[in-house]
């Protein structure tokens, strides 16, 4: 079956460590999504890729990185400097950016040690 | 500012029927679209709407008037599955998705 595979489900981070989350998916979409999910609020763009090995900034990418050397792979890595990185980390996809359904993994849950 | 606002809670009675509402402030609009969310697990879709009407799936409704900036989505024979929240997430003029914070539906016996 195709999908979006997430990993971990859950995730600590210690202070000054930098952490990757990852994000796979097999259904040819050209388009991947991170977006961070905080109680109370909606959900907001980390950063996005249209294409591989092209990727651009969304509402608040300070302290994220990302790569998308493949066309199923698009890993998230939380630095040290994003202050407050405790939140659910949700990665999607669609088969083009714009008026496409998006589909989503499960999830991956960052904690603060 | 881009907007979207949706109630923070609702409850209805397991078999009844619930109205969710959303609305929207955003430049410009290129689709509405509705994501149920059970907690701790991935949104999955719902609905997408770009014309004003009603548009019907099963025991899942979505209305859109573009006019008034306003959306809601029916849930009718509500079932204990239909616990979750739900996302209504607007389309803007540059084709990003911009969310509400979501709505928690508790249903009880």
């Amino acid at each position: 079956d195709g999908g979006i595979t997430q990993s971990p489900k859950y995730l600590f981070r210690k202070e000054g460590q930098n952490v990757t989350l990852s994000c796979e998916q097999n259904l040819n979409h050209d388009a991947m999504y991170w977006y961070r999910q905080d109680p109370g609020q909606g959900l907001r763009l980390i950063y996005y890729s249209q294409i591989v090995n092209d990727f651009q900034k969304g509402d608040i990418a300070e302290g994220y990185s990302v790569s998308r050397e493949k066309k199923e792979s698009f890993p998230l890595t939380v630095t040290s400097a994003q202050k407050n990185p405790t939140a659910f980390y949700l990665c999607a996809s669609s088969s083009a950016r714009g008026n496409e359904k998006l589909f989503f993994g499960s999830g991956t849950q960052l904690s603060v040690l | 500012g881009q907007n979207i606002d949706q109630p923070t809670e609702m409850t209805a009675t397991e078999g009844a029927i619930v109205q969710i509402n959303c609305t929207y402030q955003t430049s410009g609009f290129n689709g509405l679209f509705w994501y149920q969310q059970h907690a701790g697990e991935a949104p999955t879709f719902l609905s997408y709407n770009v014309l004003d009407g009603l548009e019907e799936k099963g025991r899942f409704s979505s209305f859109l008037s573009r006019s008034k900036g306003y959306s809601y989505l029916l849930l009718k024979e509500l079932q204990m599955k239909d616990s979750a929240s739900y996302l209504c997430a607007v389309l803007d003029s540059n084709y990003q998705l911009i969310w509400g914070a979501g709505t928690k539906l508790i249903i009880k016996p």
